[in-house]
Order: C-alpha cells, then structure tokens, then sequence
C-alpha cells in the first residue's frame, strides 16, 4: 500500500519555466490538498480538492492551478516559476469529513 | 515538564520528562482537530485527533486536551523519549468543510 505518491522528489527550475507537480493516492480518498513549506512558516494551504470534480482556494493559491484528473490525482502547475516559489510542496489525501489526512514525501522545489 | 505556545518556536526537555506543546486556534466553527509529528526530510505524520464534543483522548504516551472555551488545544508527551524529537503542529477543521489548516507549528528537542 503505497499511501500518497508525490513525483518528482527535487526539481530545480529557472524563472518563467511550467512544471507541474504529480500526486496520486491510492486510498480511495476523497479529499485531497496541496501544502507549501517555507522554513518558520509551517504548512500553507495552496489549493484542495473537498471531492472528485471539486477544487477550491486555499491560504496562498496565487501562481498556482490544480486539476483533479480523477479520484486518484491531484496535480498542482506553476505556470510561470518565480523564485517566491521554492518551497517543499506536500500533497495529502483524507477520506472525509471528520478522518485525519495523510501526506506524501513532499517535492522539493528551487526556481533559480 | 514545560508549556510552551506556538509563538515560541522552540521546546527543549530533558528525556523522561513530560512535554506539553499548546496550540490556539481561531475558528470557533471548527469542530475536528489533529495533531501532527514532522520530522527532518519528512511529510507530517498523525499523532491523535480529538472531535468538539470531546474535552481529552489519550493515545499511547499522547493525550490530546481541548478547551473550546478560550479555544485551545494542548498536546502531552509522557516520559518524553529522543525520538520523540521533532517539529509539531496543529490542524483544524470547520465543520462540514473540507478544508484542513495548520498552525505554524514548534519544534521539540530532547536532551539527553
């Protein structure tokens, strides 16, 4: 049981560059969630995903989409990389309302 | 043992001690509340979580404590072991909705 996969693990981009960040459960969650981590800043939550079809704002969605491509998968894009966005960027899923969630590994981002 | 709010960024104890970290949270609407366990180069991992209509609940050496009065959240550590050392957060749920926030989270170092 692989629980919550992020990919890649590091990634460096130059200014301007697109990437997105991949994030797969295999827990039959519904709820999904993107955080960022900057030091002294604890977890900032980017974009969520209360179900599948379903994606709402969080804390610090600007620079950032998301697209729920299925129950599964929950990718986060950065259109345009900005040095403000080196983070470690962690994916987590629940089941539901009132249930813990779980996270991923985290990617670690630096835009140069 | 030592209290500390989540202003402090640090706790330092001496192992065997009890620890107690507290958290305040804002959203009088929140209802469902966790407690997570960082550590170095590592995604959140769950401690214990505690629902609004409950005052305690005790896992194993953790018991979580909740005061919706002055809507405050502590967690001990009994017999506070090296391994115990890490960064901890908070995280809140308002009722129904999905959406997950943490706090900004203290670091626990146990001396030897």
């Amino acid at each position: 049981n692989a629980g919550v996969t992020q990919t890649p693990k590091f990634q460096v981009l130059k200014t301007g560059q697109s990437m997105t960040l991949q994030c797969a459960q295999d827990m039959n969650h519904n709820s999904m969630y993107w955080y960022r981590q900057d030091p002294g800043m604890g977890l900032r939550l980017i974009y969520y995903s209360a179900s599948e079809g379903t994606t709402d704002k969080g804390e610090v969605p600007n620079g950032y989409n998301v697209s729920r491509l299925n129950k599964r998968e929950f990718s986060l894009r950065l259109e345009s990389a900005a040095p403000s966005q080196t983070s470690v960027y962690f994916c987590a899923s629940r089941i539901g309302v009132n249930t813990e969630a779980f996270f991923g590994q985290g990617t670690r981002l630096t835009v140069v | 043992g030592e209290s500390v709010g989540l202003h402090l960024p640090t706790l330092s104890v001496q192992e065997g001690d009890n620890s107690i970290i507290n958290c305040a949270y804002s959203n009088s609407a929140s209802d469902y509340f966790i407690w997570y366990k960082q550590e170095s180069g590592k995604g959140p991992q769950f401690i214990i979580d505690i629902r609004s209509n409950m005052d305690k609940r005790q896992g194993q050496r953790v018991t979580v404590l909740l005061n919706k009065t002055v809507k405050h959240l502590s967690l001990q550590i009994a017999a506070t072991q090296p391994g115990d050392s890490a960064v901890y957060f908070c995280a809140e749920i308002p009722g129904a909705n999905s959406k997950l926030t943490f706090g900004k989270g203290i670091t626990l170092s146990v001396r030897p």
